[in-house]
């Protein structure tokens, strides 16, 4: 079985401050990792993914995530938020044993204030 | 490029009406999801399409719920009779074939808001 936890529903954060958005996963083989965010009114978008080689992923406007296999764990980080980042984020897995699906988290929304 | 698309935006329902969503994928893409969000929790994979076959579909909350892909373009996704759980946002995405060491990223739509009164 597949699982995803973002265990923060709301992350506030300072412009200017680093921003970190959490996400564990539990999976029974090798993982595909991604993030995606939702801006009002829209629909995901794709910022990021990890598939293999270097744990340190970078992605769209700025944001990278780390893989952390003993930790399971793939959190999303940027080094200076903008207050255009406030938005809803979601981490998602993939077995790449089984099927397509994607598993996603329950969302975590980023309030980042001037 | 055009994004996935999806027909209507909203839709608003009574209890054991019957509403079809429509999905245009980003042309050439060969794959297409459908994902839902029920408020306040997980989006949930519904179902895989490869063309015009079904690939997986072990999300489909039970048989009220019939989607098709006629040709390999466009998918429509029905829910008769509609039910007071079945609202929520209903999700489409499409993607590239991945090949066996690579998962292509999948694009979504926008979504459609289903309420059922």
């Amino acid at each position: 079985a597949q699982s995803v936890a973002q265990p923060e529903d709301q992350v506030n954060v300072a412009e200017g401050n680093p921003l970190t958005v959490k996400c564990t996963y539990s999976v029974s083989g090798n993982p595909y990792l991604f993030w995606y965010v939702q801006y009002p009114n829209r629909g995901l978008q794709f910022l990021l993914k990890y598939i293999t080689g270097d744990n340190l992923v970078k992605g769209s406007y700025g944001f990278e995530a780390e893989f952390n296999k003993s930790q399971t764990s793939f959190h999303l980080k940027k080094p200076s938020a903008l207050v255009s980042d406030s938005a809803l984020y979601f981490c998602a897995v993939r077995d790449r044993n089984s099927g397509y699906a994607l598993n996603f988290g329950k969302g975590t929304s980023l309030l980042v204030t001037p | 490029e055009a994004g996935v698309t999806q027909f209507p935006s909203h839709s608003v329902i009574e209890k054991g009406q019957t509403v079809t969503l429509r999905c245009d994928p980003i042309s050439g893409h060969d794959n297409l999801y459908w994902y839902r969000r029920v408020m306040g929790k997980e989006i949930k994979f519904l179902l895989h399409f490869v063309k015009e076959s079904k690939q997986d579909e072990s999300g489909m909350p039970n048989n009220r719920f019939l989607a098709e892909r006629t040709g390999g373009t466009y998918s429509t996704l029905k829910v008769q009779p509609a039910e007071l759980e079945d609202s929520g946002v209903y999700f489409c995405a499409s993607s590239t074939r991945s090949s066996g060491r690579t998962s292509n990223e999948q694009f979504f739509g926008p979504g459609t808001r289903l309420t059922v009164l």
